[in-house]
């Protein structure tokens, strides 16, 4: 079983809609929770960070944990063209120390 | 402003070739971390160093080396071991705090001649 794991996609979706990104993990007792924007050729980029169970809203971006289910999500609110990248899942598990695990990137596409 | 450098952006190997990829950072992180990235795949760990002098095995270090002489500077040497070289190669750095996240330089291309 992959530590964490996302679907690769492509996920489609029209502009303005709300894209749904998602992402488990196997380390029950992992702490940290990042989700990283790179675009095709480029490098990855923070874009989010979220530690407690509950919803984390930054502009068009929401982080959704639930730990329990040892789920994380990205939801991204009116997509836009821009949008479309791959999104990166990574974790931070239990006695890793300030190591990452990632998940292998959901592709999105935002149609217009 | 503070980031993470990489340089070159552009590498060639001819076989047999040691080739050494330089990151630099000035955020003052203690965290380092060398990443190589394959098409349609995530990252994969090749090595990690939290402190100066210092430096551990990532998942895949086998012909690769490091060293971490300064706080600033991670170099990744792919020696001619690494029989498979051609890669994406990202650098990353972080406090040396858990919950906190890696930065990312703009990565460097390895290819073979």
């Amino acid at each position: 079983q992959k530590e964490v794991e996302q679907n690769s996609g492509p996920l489609s979706v029209p502009e303005g809609a709300i894209a749904s990104l998602n992402c488990t993990y196997s380390d029950r007792g992992s702490q940290s929770f990042f989700w990283y924007r790179q675009y095709s050729g480029k490098s990855p980029e923070l874009i989010m960070s979220i530690y407690s169970n509950g919803d984390k809203e930054d502009g068009r971006f929401t982080a959704q944990l639930n730990k329990a289910s040892q789920y994380v999500s990205l939801l991204i609110r009116d997509s836009q063209p821009s949008d479309s990248a791959t999104y990166l899942c990574a974790v931070n598990p239990p006695g890793g120390g300030n190591k990452l695990t990632f998940g292998t990137g959901t592709q999105l596409k935002v149609e217009l | 402003d503070g980031g993470i450098t990489q340089s070159p952006k552009y590498l060639f190997r001819k076989e047999g070739q040691n080739v050494t990829l330089s990151c630099e950072q000035n955020l003052n992180h203690d965290a380092m971390y060398w990443y190589r990235q394959d098409p349609g795949q995530g990252l994969r760990l090749i090595y990690y160093s939290q402190i100066v002098n210092d430096f551990q095995k990532g998942d895949i270090a086998e012909g690769y080396s490091v060293s971490r002489e300064k706080k600033e500077s991670f170099p990744l040497t792919v020696t001619s071991a690494q029989k498979n070289p051609t890669a994406f190669y990202l650098c990353a750095s972080s406090t040396d705090r858990e919950t906190q996240p890696q930065h990312f330089g703009d990565g460097t291309r390895l290819s073979i001649l």
